[in-house]
């Protein structure tokens, strides 16, 4: 079974530009979250969406968006972009997303000049 | 307030020892779920083991078993027989409350080093 799949892994941009990432989570699977993770702030917790449907999300600005799409796919765009959100975004996927196990993609790195 | 507290930057232990990982946390719900995950130079988080608040048994996965103290709020992870393809970050997580999903709240983590 593969596993959750990120892409791309890394991108550069430059500030004030836009961005998409990509996360096609465990086939089955039907949660999808995204973490940003920085050496200052650790991990934290972006949004997460479950049948298409955004379930949770957490403290970041409005910049920061996702969807879902019918197949579990799912992208996260950030617009506007800040020298701040360089950082490695991971997604993660689990079944259906309470007390279960999250497994999670090996992350895009996004550098911005 | 911390939710989730690990106070060991970083860590040698020697090959083939056992090690333990520190991690306290902070909530005032009643259902609550706490992960161990480590975190290779390659980035991606791979899941190590978990404790539900209601479980009543310490959770086991192989080498790793999780001691979980629940009046003390601590659920530390330990490594029997530790290998050199154990050196990485480790990152304690909870989740908390019945309507979390998958929001998890993570340590600052510790970085493991295992000595030949």
């Amino acid at each position: 079974k593969a596993g959750v799949t990120q892409t791309p892994r890394y991108l550069i941009k430059t500030r004030g530009q836009q961005v998409t990432l990509s996360c096609s989570p465990i086939s089955g699977h039907r949660s999808v979250s995204w973490y940003q993770q920085t050496p200052g702030q650790g991990l934290q917790f972006l949004f997460e969406y479950f049948s298409e449907t955004q379930r949770n999300k957490g403290n970041f600005p409005g910049r920061f968006s996702g969807r879902q799409f019918s197949n579990s796919r799912s992208e996260m765009n950030v617009s506007t972009l800040e020298l701040g959100d360089s950082a490695l975004y991971l997604c993660a996927s689990s079944l259906q997303g309470a007390y279960e196990k999250l497994f999670f993609g090996s992350g895009t790195q996004l550098s911005v000049l | 307030a911390q939710k989730i507290t690990q106070t060991q930057p970083g860590m040698f232990v020697q090959e083939k020892e056992a090690v333990t990982l520190d991690c306290t946390y902070d909530t005032s719900d009643q259902s609550y779920g706490l992960f161990w995950y480590k975190q290779p130079s390659s980035g991606e988080m791979i899941f190590l083991i978990y404790q539900g608040s209601y479980d009543e048994q310490n959770a086991t996965e192989g080498r790793y078993s999780l001691n979980f103290q629940k009046a003390r709020k601590s659920a530390n992870l330990v490594i029997s027989a530790s290998q050199l393809g154990d050196s990485a970050m480790y990152f304690c997580a909870m989740r908390e409350g019945n309507n979390a999903g998958n929001m998890l709240t993570f340590g600052g983590g510790t970085r493991l080093m295992v000595k030949p």
